[in-house]
This record gives structure tokens, C-alpha cells and sequence, in this order.
């Protein structure tokens, strides 16, 4: 199973709203609704922030949002601060019943 | 609150095996799984497989089939990574998490995750 495909990196500046895609096939990302998206600090253990597509835990910024089309999802961080400084990995459910993570990417707040 | 809290950081020469554990506590163990994640240094997130608290079901990575088994202690709401015939390229940080089930054998998001085990190799 290969990895999901993320940009290496992105960046805006505070208040901008940024978009990190993340790519796969049929037998993944477009075939099911189980697409999550996981923040990780630098040491730290990574942090749920986006689970089926689009959808918030309790106590994550609705700053944060997911969407999908097709075989690619998307993680929206809009109002963008110095804290969202991190690296982010999308994840998702595949065909044959395993879990797959995203290339990473890192997000640079100007 | 659901917490994992993990065991600590382990050397190990290769060739040798590990195991690594995963203590549960603030929710009901068996209702959901627990899946295991590496990380390599400077390197993003692997999955390594997922099993079933509530009937011990797993699901491993093609890579790691026949290296590493996981398996749950209900009575103690505790879960275990076992890799075998450790290698250099085995050095990482191994992170446990619970696991949503999804259906069938579907096991979806993780969260939250244990503080993470770093597991050395090295002669």
C-alpha cells in the first residue's frame, strides 16, 4: 500500500487560510468516507482533527475543515495562527480492510 | 478522560525482539481497537496494523507480516506490540492508539494516541 500523497509543505500568513491536499486512489480516499487528518508538534504525539471526511472533535477549532472529491481530500485551516504551526497527515481506510497516512506536510505560519 | 499510556523506551541489539505495551483507561476497552503506528527519525507516520480489543481480530501490514504480532490483555485493558528480528531500519517511535471500528473489519480514525515508546537498535 503506498502512501498517500501530501505537498511537503505549505505556508500563509497569520489570519490567511491555507489548503493541504492529499491524494490517493479508489481503493482509498475515493472509495471511502474514513479520511481523517492528524496534527503533530514537533516531540509530540500527533492529535485527531478531522475524522470521516469533514467532521470536528469535540474541542478542535472550527478553523479546521475537511472536504473530498474524488480520489483527493482536503484540510482547511482558515484564520490561520502561530499555534497551527505543525506537521499534518491526512490517513485513510483502504480496500483491504489496513489504514494508510499521507506523505506529511508541514505548515509554516509566516 | 481516555488516556494510553505506553511503556518506555527500549534498546535493543538486532536481530532481537521487542514488545511494547499500551495501558488503556477512561473508556470501555472492548469496544474499540487499538492500532499501532511508527515513526521513524525525521520521517512521517507508518501503519502498522490494528487489532480488535473486543475479539482480538488483527489486520498487519504487508511489510511487517510474520515480524510482528499484537495482542490484548482485556483484563487489564492493556495492549502489546511484539516486532521480531529487529533490524537498524526498525529505530523509531512507536505510538499507540485507539482505534473507532467501522464495521466488518473496518477500524477508521485514531484517537487518542499514547506518548509514544522510542525503540533503538543499534549493536
Amino acid at each position: 500500500q503506498s502512501a498517500l500523497t501530501q505537498p511537503a509543505s505549505v505556508s500563509g500568513s497569520p489570519g490567511q487560510s491555507i489548503t493541504i491536499s492529499c491524494t490517493g486512489t479508489s481503493s482509498d480516499v475515493g472509495g471511502y468516507n474514513y479520511v481523517s487528518w492528524y496534527q503533530q508538534h514537533p516531540g509530540k504525539a500527533p492529535k485527531l482533527m478531522i475524522y470521516e471526511v469533514s467532521n470536528r472533535p469535540s474541542g478542535v477549532s472550527n478553523r479546521f475543515s475537511g472536504s473530498k472529491s474524488g480520489n483527493t481530500a482536503s484540510l482547511t485551516i482558515s484564520g490561520l495562527q502561530a499555534e497551527d504551526e505543525a506537521d499534518y497527515y491526512c490517513s485513510s481506510y483502504t480496500s483491504s480492510s489496513t489504514n494508510v497516512f499521507g506523505t506529511g506536510t508541514k505548515v509554516t505560519v509566516l | 478522560q481516555v488516556q494510553l499510556v505506553q511503556s518506555g523506551a527500549e534498546v535493543k541489539k538486532p536481530g532481537a525482539s521487542v514488545k511494547v505495551s499500551c495501558k488503556a483507561s477512561g473508556y470501555t476497552f472492548t469496544s474499540y481497537g487499538i492500532s499501532w503506528v511508527r515513526q521513524a527519525p525525521g520521517q512521517g507516520l507508518e501503519w502498522m496494523g490494528w487489532i480488535s480489543a473486543y475479539n482480538g481480530n488483527t489486520n498487519y501490514a504487508q511489510k511487517l507480516q510474520g515480524r510482528v504480532t499484537m495482542t490484548t490483555d482485556t483484563s487489564t485493558s492493556t495492549a502489546y506490540m511484539e516486532l521480531r528480528s529487529l533490524r537498524s531500519d526498525d529505530t523509531a517511535v512507536y505510538y499507540c492508539a485507539r482505534t473507532t471500528y467501522c464495521g466488518g473489519d473496518c477500524y477508521s480514525w485514531f484517537d487518542p494516541w499514547g506518548q509514544g515508546t522510542l525503540v533503538t537498535v543499534s549493536s
